[in-house]
């Protein structure tokens, strides 16, 4: 079965151009999440979906940042503009709530480096 | 709000045990889980314990959950070079029955130093 899927894998960009971050999450789950990850502040939640719809957005740093999950098999993670702290790897993860032990399913992050 | 605390390094010789130690703060936490991310990669979990659970073994790994000081630790017998990872402590964030399916709280990771 595939995981996650996350795209693209490495993104070099220069400060205040716009980034588009994947995901395709595992088919049946029924969470996403959208987490990212420093040196300094480890991994960060910055915002989930339940069946499309977002949950709780208080992850999310500022503005700038927007997520988006149109259908059950896509979600994206949009910073603009971005700027040289917005530099992370960026994960997502999918749950499956039926499950019952609410573990997440992460893709192999996104390194996002802006210059 | 919920915090979780490790330490960030971890230093054992090769065939050695390694304890790797979390705290935890919130009491409500249905399950308690140990992730393993390698260079390069994504988070994998490697084992998680229910709350009303003081030990889990699974072959090489062991989990204790001590829920009056809030704290999990994870034993990892006859260590390798292969277990030379970051292992992220995480709580459950939802207050759901069955698990927290809202997203997990993590610590900032044990880098596991395997010496030779």
């Amino acid at each position: 079965d595939a995981g996650v899927i996350q795209s693209p894998r490495h993104e070099v960009t220069e400060m205040g151009q716009e980034v588009t971050l994947r995901c395709k999450p595992i088919s049946g789950h029924d969470y996403l999440f959208w987490y990212r990850q420093t040196m300094m502040r480890g991994l960060e939640l910055l915002i989930y979906f339940n069946n499309n719809v977002p949950i709780d957005d208080s992850g999310m740093p500022e503005d700038r940042f927007s997520a988006k999950m149109p259908n059950a098999s896509f979600s994206t993670l949009k910073i603009q503009p971005s700027e040289p702290r917005d530099s992370a790897v960026y994960f997502c993860a999918s749950s499956f709530r039926g499950r019952g032990t609410g573990e997440l399913f992460f893709g192999e992050g996104s390194r996002l480096t802006v210059l | 709000g919920e915090d979780v605390e490790q330490s960030l390094f971890l230093s054992v010789r090769e065939g050695d045990s390694s304890v790797i130690n979390c705290t935890y703060t919130d009491s409500s936490s249905t399950y308690l889980y140990w992730y393993k991310q390698e260079p390069g990669a994504g988070l994998q979990l490697l084992t998680y314990i229910f709350s009303n659970m003081d030990m889990k073994q699974d072959q090489r790994l062991t989990v204790l959950l001590n829920k009056k000081d809030k704290h999990l630790s994870l034993r990892i017998a006859d260590t390798q070079t292969g277990d030379s990872a970051i292992y992220f402590c995480a709580e459950s964030m939802g207050v759901m029955s069955g698990g927290g399916a809202d997203g997990l709280t993590f610590g900032k990771g044990t880098h596991l130093i395997i010496q030779p």
